[in-house]
């Protein structure tokens, strides 16, 4: 079945840092894959995605690539903000099973 | 509008009482989920209904009846509730067969005590 890994947190950079959170899947097939933010307090919102391989999904200054080669989808921003300051959740879809979660990654950025 | 709505948004109830969370859609939508996310934050999906059948019971208790009147609603019913059942539900929806993002409810905190 389809899993998804990504790194463990907290991460806590100071604003403007660089920010880079791996995450890598199984699957078979090819996945739609997934970038979820969740901020205090709040539900799940969809922050990219992308559904093939070389895809590039980007959203509020985050990117994320679809490497096959690599079976990977990590999220980068150039320069975070507090405001960014929430857990991420990579995630993946592969026909008819439902979205599956990694264990999600709080970030922490203080000015 | 609140594309996903579920109520209530906390729940504070004693072990073995009966309880009841309720989610609507307003997107069209044909497929609707419920996850469980615990207290480190892992989610985990419990049920999925495609135009109210039931389409996914994942190793879930018997205690957790979820019931879908019409495609725009999925209710989850616990029964005899237990101290391990503290976590926060997701209610979502995705428009079946579509690679898109699925929309999430705002999440019921439920604490058992």
């Amino acid at each position: 079945g389809n899993s998804v890994t990504q790194m463990e947190g907290p991460v806590t950079l100071s604003e403007e840092a660089f920010l880079t959170i791996n995450c890598t899947y199984t699957a078979t097939g090819y996945p739609s894959l997934f970038w979820y933010v969740q901020y205090p307090g709040e539900g799940l919102q969809l922050l990219l995605k992308a559904t093939k391989a070389d895809d590039k999904g980007s959203n509020k200054g985050f990117e994320a690539t679809y490497r096959k080669e690599t079976t990977s989808f990590h999220l980068e921003k150039g320069s975070v903000q507090v405001s960014d300051s929430a857990v991420y959740f990579c995630a993946s879809y592969s026909g008819n099973t439902p979205l599956v979660f990694g264990k999600g990654t709080r970030l922490s950025v203080i000015a | 509008d609140t594309a996903v709505s579920q109520t209530p948004k906390y729940l504070v109830t004693q072990m073995g009482n009966d309880k009841s969370i309720k989610c609507e859609q307003n997107l069209g939508h044909d497929t609707m989920y419920w996850y469980k996310q615990d207290s480190k934050k892992f989610l985990k999906i419990m049920f999925s209904y495609n135009n109210k059948e039931l389409i996914i019971n994942e190793t879930v208790p018997n205690r957790f009846s979820p019931k879908s009147p019409d495609k725009a609603h999925l209710n989850l019913h616990i029964n005899s509730l237990e101290l391990g059942d503290s976590a926060v539900y997701f209610c979502a929806s995705s428009q079946d067969r579509v690679k898109g993002g699925y929309t999430f409810g705002s999440g019921t905190r439920l604490t058992v005590v």
